[in-house]
């Protein structure tokens, strides 16, 4: 139980174009979700954390109108990437609770490539 | 500023032998301790978490000590496996702060058959 499944798992695009990440929990429902982003080689970096039907709480540093989550149901969120460009090229995990309460349960991560 | 802090960086352990990996933390308000295993190319996964009430919690190969009078906490993977090699992290959260988890810097374990 609580698998949790990210698509695409792998995305390569030129600069500048949108990319979205989808996050679905498959057999919960999951009232908050968070999305990570990790570099080659060094730990996961918390982006933000999103609550059904609320806006997103996003980390210090990190460009909300760059990286837009929508959480609109209880198994689904979904991660935009605007405009991207080759410093955006990461790996981006997300991770669901069932309630809010530990413990996270997370998705196997998308590769995303900007050219 | 780092909240959790790891060590090693890697390891090399041989088959058969203890893998061990401290971490050390500084929020006191923190009250849930996972450990995670993360392979390349893959989410992390939990392995194994303990709550501050407890000293020590083992679940098959795997065992957390907890000295909550130090901020440390440690895992020992017992009879390491060619299978066990990968990345494993800490993490510490605490539950008014909505859960968020605070991760290590990641310790990469290579077993050696």
């Amino acid at each position: 139980g609580a698998v949790v499944s990210q698509h695409p798992s792998w995305v390569i695009c030129k600069s500048g174009t949108s990319v979205k990440i989808e996050c679905r929990s498959l057999d919960f429902q999951a009232t908050t979700m968070f999305w990570y982003r990790q570099f080659p080689k060094q730990s996961l970096m918390l982006m933000a954390t999103s609550n059904e039907g609320s806006k997103a709480t996003y980390e210090q540093g990190v460009e909300k109108d760059k990286f837009l989550i929508n959480h609109a149901s209880l198994t689904l969120s979904t991660l935009t990437v605007t405009s991207a460009h080759p410093e955006d090229s990461s790996f981006y995990i997300c991770s669901a609770t069932p309630d809010g309460a530990q413990p996270q349960h997370f998705g196997d991560g998308t590769r995303l490539s900007i050219l | 500023q780092q909240q959790v802090k790891q060590s090693p960086q890697s390891l090399i352990v041989q088959k058969g032998g203890i893998s061990i990996i401290n971490c050390a933390y500084e929020n006191t308000a923190f009250d849930y301790f996972p450990w995670y295993q993360q392979f390349p190319g893959k989410g992390p996964a939990l392995l194994i978490a303990i709550r501050p009430d407890v000293s020590e919690k083992k679940e098959g190969r795997f065992t957390i000590s907890f000295n909550k009078s130090a901020k440390q906490f440690s895992l020992h993977i017992m009879d390491s496996q060619p299978g066990d090699s990968a990345t494993y992290f800490c993490a510490a959260s605490r539950g008014p702060a909505g859960n968020k988890l605070t991760f290590g810097g990641g310790t990469r374990v290579l077993v050696k058959p």
